[in-house]
């Protein structure tokens, strides 16, 4: 079946403006993480859904950003003011419920972002 | 805070010889532990997991990991590389009481003609 989707692929920004970053997961998928990617810096973990709620949101860099999760799939990471430092690859990721023991997540091709 | 290190954050090796990718994460009582791959512009992939029994897991294309739980380790082997496996490599742990994964900085793999 098909896997996870993320749009744009690429976005380019000017500095203080507005971004929506979409993720659409795998059916099925209850759990839903964004990740940001930086050169040489791994995976930054952002925030976490489970269903429509998100009970992990602490690794959100500032009150700039912002996710939200509609009818237990698509998820839109919000970034308001972009900075410069925001520029990243943001990668999406879908699981079964994390309480499964077999537990996987399945990730997006990700989207750049870079604010100019 | 669970953390993991990925000790070399770049690894050059010629097609066809030996490679290691070092993995070590802080202690728990219960870890799941993975290895995922990423090729050029393209999301993680996973590679093989370990969750319990036993410690040496292997993936459908020659990798494999063992879990040494006295060294806090999941070194990612394999005995011959080709081009092809030129990528990214991330290690993560999963502590048992959370649901949330910590991702190592990722190891680059550079396999040379």
């Amino acid at each position: 079946g098909a896997g996870v989707s993320q749009s744009p692929s690429n976005k380019v920004t000017e500095k203080g403006k507005d971004v929506e970053l979409r993720c659409d997961p795998i059916s099925g998928h209850t759990a839903l993480y964004w990740y940001r990617q930086s050169l040489g810096q791994g995976l930054e973990f952002l925030i976490y859904f489970q269903g429509n709620s998100a009970p992990d949101k602490s690794g959100l860099p500032s009150d700039r950003f912002s996710a939200e999760r509609t009818g237990g799939s698509v998820s839109t990471l919000t970034i308001q003011r972009t900075q410069q430092e925001d520029s990243a690859v943001y990668l999406c990721a879908s699981s079964f419920s994390p309480g499964v023991v077999s537990y996987e997540q399945y990730f997006g091709p990700g989207t750049r972002l870079t604010v100019t | 805070a669970q953390s993991v290190t990925q000790l070399d954050s770049q690894v050059p090796v010629f097609e066809e010889a030996p490679v290691e990718l070092r993995c070590n994460y802080s202690s728990s009582v219960s870890v799941y532990l993975f290895w995922y791959v990423q090729y050029p512009n393209q999301g993680l992939q996973l590679l093989l997991k370990y969750l319990s029994g036993s410690t040496l897991v292997e993936s459908i294309n020659g990798f494999e990991a063992e879990f040494n739980k006295s060294q806090t380790s999941f070194h990612l082997r394999k005995p011959s590389v080709h081009i092809s496996d030129t990528a990214e490599y991330f290690c993560a742990v999963r502590s048992g009481g959370s649901y949330i994964p910590t991702f190592g900085r990722g190891t680059s793999l550079i396999v040379h003609p």
